[in-house]
């Protein structure tokens, strides 16, 4: 039973427009999120995080969203760049442990 | 600052064969924690180690086992290899818990069972 799921393997979007990316979880007991990205060949690295006390966080052209009652969260990236194409991992924390969705492969197209 | 090092990289073992992969994390950092990558799954939390303790551990058989040894090194063992643990296997270490301290990624050791 996957706690945590990205129901989108992948998403296509053109250079310079929005990228969103969806995440839902199950687990109440989540308090801590975030969002991974990663290229082939790497390990995945560590984009922006949320605390469940909050709704929203922005770094730079990263916003990510969290709507607690719908246990769902989103990453929004503006503008999307080519270098935005990668894997990406939503991530949910209760304590030290995290569980991590499929991944999304976002690919951005000049 | 030299990140997180897997060793192998990449590994062929054949069915019923054991196997140990090594993991040595960024230099201070005590906590780390193994992860199984496999299509559709996602990463999947193996164990976590915080000064040689396991201190948390995935659904994960009795086959699947780790150790971490006082310079915070790891190591995960395989034993009895199934088809099925083809998988990238992941580790990575942090200074301490989340959400105070990332946990850093290695680049991860591609293991193929045939």
């Amino acid at each position: 039973d996957q706690q945590v799921k990205q129901n989108s393997p992948s998403l296509s979007v053109q250079e310079g427009r929005i990228s969103i990316l969806n995440c839902d979880y199950t687990n109440s007991m989540f308090d801590y999120f975030l969002w991974y990205k990663k290229y082939p060949a790497e390990g995945p690295t560590f984009l922006i995080s949320i605390s469940s006390i909050k709704d929203k966080n922005e770094d730079g052209r990263f916003t990510v969203f969290l709507n607690k009652s719908a246990k769902h969260l989103s990453l929004h990236i503006v503008p999307s760049q080519p270098g935005d194409s990668a894997v990406y991992f939503c991530a949910a924390s209760a304590g030290n442990m995290l569980t991590f969705g499929g991944g999304t492969r976002l690919m951005v197209k000049p | 600052k030299a990140g997180v090092t897997q060793t192998p990289r990449y590994l062929i073992k054949t069915r019923g064969q054991q196997v140990t992969l090594s993991c040595s994390p960024i230099s201070g950092h005590r906590s780390v924690s193994w992860y199984q990558q496999t299509p559709g799954q996602g990463l999947q939390f193996l164990f976590e180690y915080f000064s040689e303790t396991q201190r948390n551990k995935g659904n994960f058989p009795g086959r699947f086992s780790g150790r971490q040894f006082s310079n915070s090194r790891s190591e995960m063992n395989v034993s009895t290899l199934e088809l099925g643990d083809s998988a990238l296997y992941l580790c990575a270490s942090s200074l301490g818990d989340l959400p105070t301290y990332e946990q850093y990624f290695g680049p991860g050791t591609r293991l193929t069972v045939t």
